[in-house]
C-alpha cells in the first residue's frame, strides 16, 4: 500500500464552484501533515497545514479525520489561478507526496 | 530575501554517465532535503542532510549520494545514470531537522538519453 493516496482527478470545474478532494494515508502515527500546490513544471509550493482541528485559509478549508487516516482540501469560490496539481503531504520525519489531484478551472 | 536555488536548471546526459546538481538553501535554513518527481508523479524522498551529515535516506540505490557544505548548500550526486533517472530533481530546505516547512527551489530537470 502506498504511504499516501490521492484522488487523481482531474477535476474540471466552472469558476466560482466549489470542489473538494481527499486522501489517504497508511501510518496511523503520523502527526503532520500539509497541502502542497504544484503547477506545471515547476516547484511545489506550500499552500497550508493540516491541522487536527480543521483550518481554514481564505477560499481554502482543510480537514483531518484521524480516525478514518485521511485528510480533504476544499476550494470555495474557485477562480482561474486555481487550476494546479494540489499534493497531499505526510511528514513523517520525511515528506512523503500523493501524485497529486489535478484541478483545472475553465472560464 | 534568496528562497532556494539550483542549478542547473536543466541537463542531458547518457546512460552510464555521472550528474552533479547543487542547491543553496534558503536563508537561515539549515537542513536540506532531496527528491526525484518522475513525470506524473509526486516526488519521492532520496536522503536528507543535516549538519553535514546524512539523517534519512529514502528507498534509492546506493548510485545516489550526496554532501552538504558548512555554508548548508548540498550536491546530490547519481553514478551509472539509467534511463529511469530521468526526472525532476527538488531540493527542499527547512530551518532545523524534519521540524520546520519545507521550501522546494525550482529544480532540475534531468534527461538521460
Amino acid at each position: 500500500r502506498k504511504e499516501v493516496e490521492q484522488d487523481p482527478g482531474p477535476f474540471n470545474v466552472p469558476e466560482g464552484a466549489t470542489v473538494a478532494f481527499n486522501c489517504t494515508y497508511s501510518n496511523s502515527a503520523s502527526q503532520s501533515f500539509f497541502w502542497y500546490r504544484q503547477d506545471c513544471r515547476k516547484e511545489p509550493k506550500l499552500l497550508m497545514s493540516v491541522y487536527s482541528s480543521g483550518n481554514e485559509d481564505g477560499r481554502f478549508t482543510a480537514q483531518l479525520n484521524r480516525a478514518s487516516q485521511y485528510i480533504s482540501l476544499l476550494i470555495r469560490d474557485s477562480k482561474l489561478s486555481d487550476s494546479a496539481t494540489y499534493l497531499c503531504v505526510v511528514n513523517d520525519y520525511k515528506l512523503s507526496f500523493g501524485a497529486g489531484t489535478t484541478v483545472t478551472v475553465r472560464a | 530575501d534568496a528562497g532556494v536555488t539550483q542549478s542547473p536548471t536543466h541537463l542531458i546526459k547518457t546512460r552510464g554517465q555521472q550528474v552533479t546538481l547543487r542547491c543553496s538553501p534558503k536563508s537561515g535554513h539549515d537542513t536540506v532535503s532531496w527528491y526525484q518527481q518522475a513525470l506524473g508523479q509526486g516526488p519521492q524522498f532520496i536522503f536528507q542532510y543535516y549538519e553535514e551529515e546524512e539523517r534519512q535516506r529514502g528507498n534509492f540505490p546506493d548510485r545516489f549520494s550526496g554532501h552538504q557544505f558548512p555554508n548548508y548548500s548540498s550536491e546530490l550526486n547519481v553514478n551509472a545514470l539509467l534511463l529511469g533517472d530521468s526526472a525532476l530533481y527538488l531540493c527542499a530546505s527547512s530551518a532545523g531537522f524534519m521540524r520546520d516547512t519545507q521550501y522546494f527551489g525550482p529544480g532540475t530537470r534531468l534527461t538521460v538519453l
